[in-house]
């Protein structure tokens, strides 16, 4: 499984747009980028994923480097609820059957008013 | 649309003895099961996962069992436990193997 390495801890105004980087610069190009998120005791939460074009749906846009070595997880305008732990996943092939999901120690966001 | 229950929310147990957690899956059918575990201040480990009902593909060894007997319920036991046991357990599905997981709510294991 490709490797991702993102920032242990980051802040963030309330109201400003959270940047949040992950590298995975041995990607193939077969896999997905895949972010979640972790509220304080709460199950992981399904945020978006992308394969080699930027995405963006009613939580986050997903931004990935033409080499695909690198993404970037835009809140655009964080809450305070948006404090939590954020998971960059480098998805295996989708066609080689089961895969397991590794989950890093991710970036810890901490929005503040 | 589709919700996934796990119960109980939090447990804590003596060490020794017996566990069953149980997760649920409504507004799908077939779908792929998994349990995972996380540590305090850890990633998630996949514990168990399940294609099927009677079908079970465990990750690591330990000290916990898993079992489909329908087709949306998922179960996590143990016939002793032990302190190494404590732990967020969290029961995901999806669709099929290409699809996202969703997670449930988790259930919060202190072992004493």
């Amino acid at each position: 499984d490709a490797k991702t390495t993102q920032p242990p801890s980051m802040d963030c105004a309330e109201g400003r747009a959270a940047n949040l980087p992950c590298n995975h610069s041995t990607i193939s190009g077969n896999e997905y980028v895949y972010w979640y998120r972790q509220i304080h005791s709460q199950g992981p939460q399904y945020i978006i994923h992308g394969l080699k074009n930027n995405e963006t749906n009613e939580m986050a846009s997903l931004i990935i480097t033409e080499d695909r070595k690198s993404s970037t997880l835009i809140l655009p305008h964080a809450t305070l609820r948006d404090t939590a732990v954020y998971y960059c996943i480098v998805r295996p092939p989708m066609n080689t059957g089961f895969q397991k999901l590794v989950f890093g120690t991710g970036t810890r966001l901490l929005v503040s008013p | 649309s589709q919700t996934i229950h796990q119960w109980p929310a939090t447990l804590v147990q003596p060490v020794g003895s017996p566990l069953s957690l149980e997760c649920t899956v409504e507004g799908t059918s077939n779908p792929n099961l998994y349990w995972y575990r996380q540590a305090a201040g850890r990633g998630l480990q996949l514990l168990f996962y399940s294609v099927g009902i009677g079908q079970i593909s465990s990750e690591v060894p330990q000290n916990l069992s898993a079992s489909r007997p329908q087709d949306r319920q998922f179960i996590l036991s143990s016939k002793k436990l032990l302190l190494s046991d404590s732990g967020f357990y969290l029961c995901a599905w999806s669709r099929d193997w290409v699809e996202t997981q969703y997670f449930g709510p988790g259930t919060r294991l202190l072992v004493l």
